[in-house]
C-alpha cells in the first residue's frame, strides 16, 4: 500500500501558468519535504515541512512555494512555471528529520511536470 | 559545498556480470545511504551505513563504507535485468545530499 501518495504521476503545464503538485501521507511523520530531480541528475532539495515549521533552501527560487495545512498533506505551488522548471518532483517523508542514524526518507512516486 | 561524485555515471553490462559502483566525497560522512530508483518512480531505501569499515550485505549487494567515512561502494554480485535502476548514494550533513546517481541497465 501507497504510504506517500503523489498526485498526479504526470502533469503538463503553459509557460507562465501556475500550478500544484499535491502529496500526502499515511505515515503520520513529521517531516516532508520537496525535491526536484531533473533527468540524469541528484534529486535536489527544495524545502521541507518539520511539522508546522518551514525551511527553505538558499537557493531554492522565489518561484516555488509550500503549503502544509496538516499533518497529513503537502502542496508545493509553482507560481510562474519557465522551461527550466520541467523536472521530476519528488514528496519525501521522514519520522523525526535531522537525519539520526537509521532514519529513513520514505518518497512517493513523483510528479512529472512538463512546461510547454 | 559538500559533494558526492559517484562513477560510473551509466553501465551497461550482461546479465550475470558483476560491477561495483563508487561514492566519493572530500567530506566526512555521519552516515551514508544507498537508494535505488526505478523509472517513473520514487527512490527507495537500500541501506544504512555507519561506522567507517563498516560492510553490509542485501542479497547479492554488498555495501563498503570506506574507513575515514569520505567514500562507499557498491558490488553487485551476477547482476539481473531486476537490478536495473538509478542507483543513488546520499550523504548525510544534517540534511540529505544526494549523489547525481549511476543509471545501471542490466540486459538479458
Amino acid at each position: 500500500d501507497a504510504m506517500v501518495i503523489q498526485n498526479p504521476r504526470y502533469q503538463v503545464t503553459q509557460f507562465g501558468k501556475p500550478v500544484t503538485l499535491s502529496c500526502s501521507q499515511t505515515l503520520n511523520h513529521n517531516v516532508m519535504y520537496w525535491y526536484q530531480q531533473k533527468s540524469s541528475q541528484a534529486p535536489k532539495l527544495l524545502f521541507h515541512y518539520y511539522d508546522k515549521d518551514f525551511n527553505n533552501e538558499a537557493d531554492t527560487p522565489d518561484n516555488f512555494q509550500s503549503r502544509r495545512p496538516n499533518t497529513s498533506f503537502c502542496f508545493l505551488d509553482i507560481r510562474s512555471p519557465g522551461l527550466g522548471d520541467a523536472a521530476m518532483y519528488l514528496c519525501a517523508t521522514s519520522r523525526v528529520g535531522g537525519f539520526a542514524p537509521n532514519e529513513k526518507l520514505f518518497f512517493g512516486s513523483g510528479t512529472q511536470l512538463s512546461v510547454l | 559545498t559538500q559533494l558526492l561524485e559517484q562513477s560510473p555515471q551509466f553501465l551497461s553490462i550482461q546479465e550475470g556480470e558483476n560491477l561495483t559502483v563508487y561514492c566519493n566525497s572530500s567530506s566526512v560522512f555521519s552516515s551514508l545511504q544507498w537508494y535505488r530508483q526505478e523509472p517513473g518512480e520514487g527512490p527507495v531505501l537500500l541501506v544504512t551505513v555507519v561506522t567507517g569499515g563498516e560492510v553490509k550485505k542485501l542479497k547479492r549487494l554488498t555495501f563498503q563504507f570506506g574507513d575515514a567515512r569520505k567514500d562507499s561502494s557498491l558490488h553487485i554480485t551476477a547482476a539481473q535485468p531486476g537490478d536495473t535502476g538509478l542507483y543513488l548514494c546520499a550523504g548525510e550533513w544534517g540534511k540529505l545530499i544526494f549523489g547525481q546517481g549511476t543509471e545501471l541497465s542490466v540486459k538479458p
